[in-house]
């Protein structure tokens, strides 16, 4: 089956602070997509990221990067040096190699205090 | 471009009622997604449309839901007989043939009381 599993529910970080936010997922399909969104509170859902299961390279964009281990099942998102604004509820998503069926984790929230 | 619009974006309405929510996706999306999201929850899939055949549809999905899309471009959602457990927020995402991101709407909060 497919699942998605953010262990983490809420996390709060002091602003600069670097914050980790992890991502388990089981699936049977050998292709597949993971993606990243974040969900501030006016309630729509914003892309961050995807990767594709045959990419483990890691990605670094600007303050925010992402570890795509394989082997562990995990898909990692780091926030370095953390504003106020990137507070918000952060979902990793699982999706079929159509693109057409999305699995969400529970999301974990995070509170980053001035 | 005005994205994904969604309409109403709250409805309160009593147990037994029908209620129903409408969606615009992104025009020349050809693809049109419907999702429930409950409180501390993620998004959960309900169903797709590809144009306006709807081409998959979840077991949350009961009989009391029909959704249409009738000319491949808005598309609505129906709730017959509404219960308590049908409070949640209803998400509609749309993507074009090719591309892999949804782009979500600011979804349709239903409480239903």
């Amino acid at each position: 089956a497919q699942k998605v599993t953010q262990a983490q529910t809420e996390i709060s970080v002091v602003e600069k602070e670097d914050v980790t936010l992890d991502c388990v997922y089981e699936t049977r399909d050998t292709t597949y997509y993971l993606f990243w969104y974040k969900q501030p509170p006016s309630g729509e859902l914003v892309f961050l990221i995807r990767r594709n299961s045959f990419d483990e390279q890691n990605e670094i964009s600007g303050r925010y990067s992402w570890n795509f281990q394989k082997s562990t099942s995990s898909f990692n998102f780091t926030i370095t040096a953390s504003q106020v604004v990137d507070s918000a509820v952060y979902f990793c998503a699982l999706s079929d190699p159509n693109f057409n069926k999305f699995y969400f984790g529970s999301g974990t929230k995070l509170n980053v205090k001035p | 471009d005005t994205g994904v619009s969604q309409d109403p974006r709250h409805k309160i309405t009593k147990r037994g009622q029908n209620v129903t929510f409408r969606c615009d996706p992104i025009s020349e999306h050809n693809r049109l997604y419907w999702y429930r999201q409950t409180l501390g929850q993620g998004p959960e899939f309900l169903t797709y449309f590809q144009n306006e055949a709807q081409l998959e549809k979840s077991r949350l999905l009961s009989d009391r839901f029909s959704a249409e899309r009738p000319k491949g471009s808005f598309s609505t959602l129906e709730i017959q007989r509404t219960e308590q457990g049908d409070s949640a927020m209803y998400l509609c995402a749309s993507r074009s043939q090719g591309s892999y991101e949804q782009y979500f709407g600011p979804g349709t909060r239903l409480t239903v009381t």
